[in-house]
């Protein structure tokens, strides 16, 4: 089975501060994504990438980059993080290669920013 | 533009009764995948069941099946013989196959509840 990791499960942090949330998968696949989650808002894609060093907007990149320097590694890095950057965030892989390629998730990280 | 509405933000169904959880989405193209995801309260989002837009048949997971109607572009999702563990929050999406399209649109999400 696919596993998708991500690095923590809670995360508290002060506002202002550079977070960093790390995914990492193992069944080589070369799409992941990184979503945030909202009440009422569903999921929101925030970016994604599809190869190594390469990344791409998604619906909602403001306030976030990315880093891909290895194939089974995706992070999103909050540079300054804001209170509205509260929420639940998921990691998600896919493979291109797999004719109907389903998104595969780790089991988020709630952040926190106070 | 391409979107996906769930109509129904709760719902809730006896155990061992049948729900089903409708889905209807917007798009002009004509080569699609279609999902349904479940996410449990523990969080990890899993695939329940896919089905390729250019398959007639409808696709059927165990208890789990869908009505796709691609004229109406309707994809709704029907649980039989529902389980405690079935509740959950039920999220359905489509992507697109042309070209590098990576993305999936979602819908806002049906929250099932299941009373014993």
């Amino acid at each position: 089975d696919v596993k998708v990791t991500q690095s923590s499960r809670y995360l508290v942090k002060r506002t202002g501060e550079k977070v960093f949330l790390e995914c990492v998968q193992d069944m080589d696949h070369e799409n992941m994504f990184w979503y945030r989650q909202d009440p009422g808002l569903g999921l929101r894609l925030i970016y994604f990438s599809y190869d190594v060093k390469m990344k791409e907007k998604g619906d909602i990149p403001e306030g976030y980059s990315v880093s891909r320097e290895k194939k089974e590694r995706f992070s999103l890095i909050l540079e300054s993080a804001s209170t509205n950057q509260t929420s639940m965030y998921l990691c998600a892989s896919s493979s291109w290669t797999a004719v109907v390629s389903p998104l595969h998730f780790g089991n988020g990280t709630r952040l926190t920013v106070t | 533009a391409q979107t996906v509405t769930q109509s129904q933000p709760e719902m809730s169904v006896q155990e061992a009764e049948t729900v089903t959880l409708s889905c209807t989405y917007d798009t002009s193209e004509s080569d699609y995948y279609l999902f349904w995801y479940k996410q449990p309260p523990s969080r990890q989002m899993i695939l329940v069941i896919r089905q390729e837009a250019y398959k007639q048949q409808n696709a059927t997971e165990n208890r789990f099946s869908v009505n796709f109607q691609k004229a109406a572009k309707s994809f709704s999702l029907k649980i039989s013989d529902s389980q405690l563990g079935d509740a959950a929050m039920y999220f359905c999406a489509y992507r697109l196959c042309a070209g590098n399209n990576r993305k999936l649109i979602w819908g806002l999400g049906t929250s099932l509840a299941v009373n014993p």
